[in-house]
């Protein structure tokens, strides 16, 4: 079957630096994605990661083991405006399947 | 990067009646659209896959004489809720593949259906 599993919320202070983890269990793999999304509005796109290691991009890395089904997602130098839903899709057979997303409240 | 829009951004409508939604490709050719629809606070459930020129997949539980979809150009999509009811109410978001490139999907801004 296809589980993605990612925790529903979490708590973090303005400036401090937070780990969002997902682990997966998908009958394929083509890469993993990590998305943001504010509240009615549609995912804009993050990272993406398709081979073992950590993929930086500025405030924001993910990491990727395949070998344990699990990635992860930075974020430093939290903002308000970070506050908002993270997704972890992996990308299957010709199709993304979602995690149920992660809450993330940023509090001055 | 590549856009994706998707028309009406937000709908109204009677219980019964039915709805299209449309979505675009704006730069880029799409060999591939996905259809999603998201619950408040949940996150998104594939419905349908279209590629275009063929038939859309549609995912288990979705029913496709009530969500059709034609995908009749490679940058555009339509998804018509048939006979709408009350629980069809969501938010349909759309994304778009690219012919060339990588895997990644290309989200259009969502649109909003309420069915009174």
């Amino acid at each position: 079957g296809q589980n993605i599993d990612q925790p529903t919320e979490m708590t973090a202070t303005e400036g401090a630096i937070v780990q969002i983890n997902c682990t997966y269990q998908t009958s394929g793999f083509n890469g993993l994605f990590w998305y943001q999304q504010h509240a009615g509005e549609a995912p804009t796109f993050l990272s993406y990661n398709v081979l073992d290691g950590l993929e930086e991009k500025g405030r924001f890395s993910s990491f990727l083991s395949r070998s344990k089904g699990y990635s992860y997602l930075l974020l430093k130098e939290l903002q308000m405006k970070d506050s908002a839903s993270y997704l972890c899709a992996v990308n299957g057979y010709n199709k993304l399947i979602f995690g149920a997303g992660t809450r993330l409240a940023v509090h001055p | 990067g590549a856009v994706v829009s998707q028309h009406p951004s937000w709908v109204i409508c009677k219980s019964g009646t039915s709805v299209k939604i449309e979505c675009r490709s704006l730069d880029f050719q799409a060999t591939t659209m996905f259809w999603y629809r998201q619950f408040p606070k949940q996150s998104l459930m594939l419905m349908a896959t279209s590629n275009e020129g063929s038939k859309a997949t549609y995912e288990q539980g979705v029913e496709k004489d009530k969500f059709l979809i034609n995908h009749a150009s490679l940058t555009l999509s339509t998804l018509t809720v048939t006979s709408a009811h009350p629980e069809d109410s969501s938010f349909y978001i759309c994304s778009a593949r690219s012919r060339t490139g990588t895997n990644e999907q290309f989200f259009g801004p969502g649109t909003r259906l309420t069915v009174l």
